[in-house]
């Protein structure tokens, strides 16, 4: 069956300019997290959702970021006025979380994100 | 706070060696452990994981992995590396089901001839 896919798949914008990126989990998965990674390091947490409700975002970095999931499927995350320092790849990911057999996720291909 | 250690940045071994890759994590109880795998212009894939029950884990790829409560590790290991295992490999932990996870840096395997 289809993984996770992520949109665009890379994205240049300029510095102030907002940007929507997107994820589509694997169909029926009931839990979508967003992680940042920068070159070199290991992905870092943004926030989650179980179905449609977000259940942590205090790995938001600041309120330029936000992230909704409103039909507890496909997945945005926004950051609005964009600066350099957003420059990285966006990793989404979704877990099944119906049993503990099923707590591994599965990760998107990702969204390079360059602020210009 | 939860964290996991990766000693090793980078890691060069022969093809058809045998490899062991660290990973310690600081948490009072015992975690759910991941290993991923990530090739260059790649996603993260899944080698293989921990919940409870026997401490060694098999995985894909003949990767496996060893739980030592006492030593709060999970080692990666292989015991003949080939050149497609060149890659970056992180270790992870969730410290409840279905959490988000915390990742090391990353160790970079790089394989010779």
């Amino acid at each position: 069956g289809a993984g996770v896919s992520q949109s665009p798949r890379y994205k240049v914008t300029k510095r102030g300019q907002d940007v929507a990126l997107r994820c589509d989990p694997i169909s029926g998965h009931v839990s979508l997290y967003w992680y940042r990674q920068a070159l070199g390091q290991g992905p870092e947490f943004l926030t989650y959702f179980n179905y449609e409700a977000q259940q942590d975002k205090s790995g938001l970095p600041n309120d330029r970021f936000s992230a909704e999931r409103p039909e507890g499927s496909i997945s945005t995350l926004t950051i609005q006025r964009t600066e350099q320092r957003d420059s990285a790849m966006y990793r989404c990911a979704s877990s099944s979380a119906r049993t503990s057999a099923s707590y591994e996720q599965y990760f998107g291909p990702g969204t390079r994100l360059t602020v210009t | 706070a939860q964290s996991v250690t990766q000693p090793d940045i980078h890691i060069t071994v022969s093809e058809g060696a045998s490899l062991e890759l660290r990973c310690n994590y600081s948490y009072g109880a015992t975690p759910y452990l991941f290993w991923y795998v990530q090739s260059p212009g790649q996603g993260l894939q899944l080698l293989l994981k921990y919940f409870s029950g026997d401490t060694l884990v098999q995985g894909i790829k003949g990767f496996e992995a060893e739980f030592k409560r006492s030593q709060s590790s999970f080692n990666l290991r292989k015991p003949s590396v080939h050149w497609s295992d060149a890659a970056e490999y992180f270790c992870a932990v969730g410290f409840s089901g279905n959490t988000p996870l915390v990742f090391g840096k990353g160790t970079r395997l790089s394989v010779i001839a």
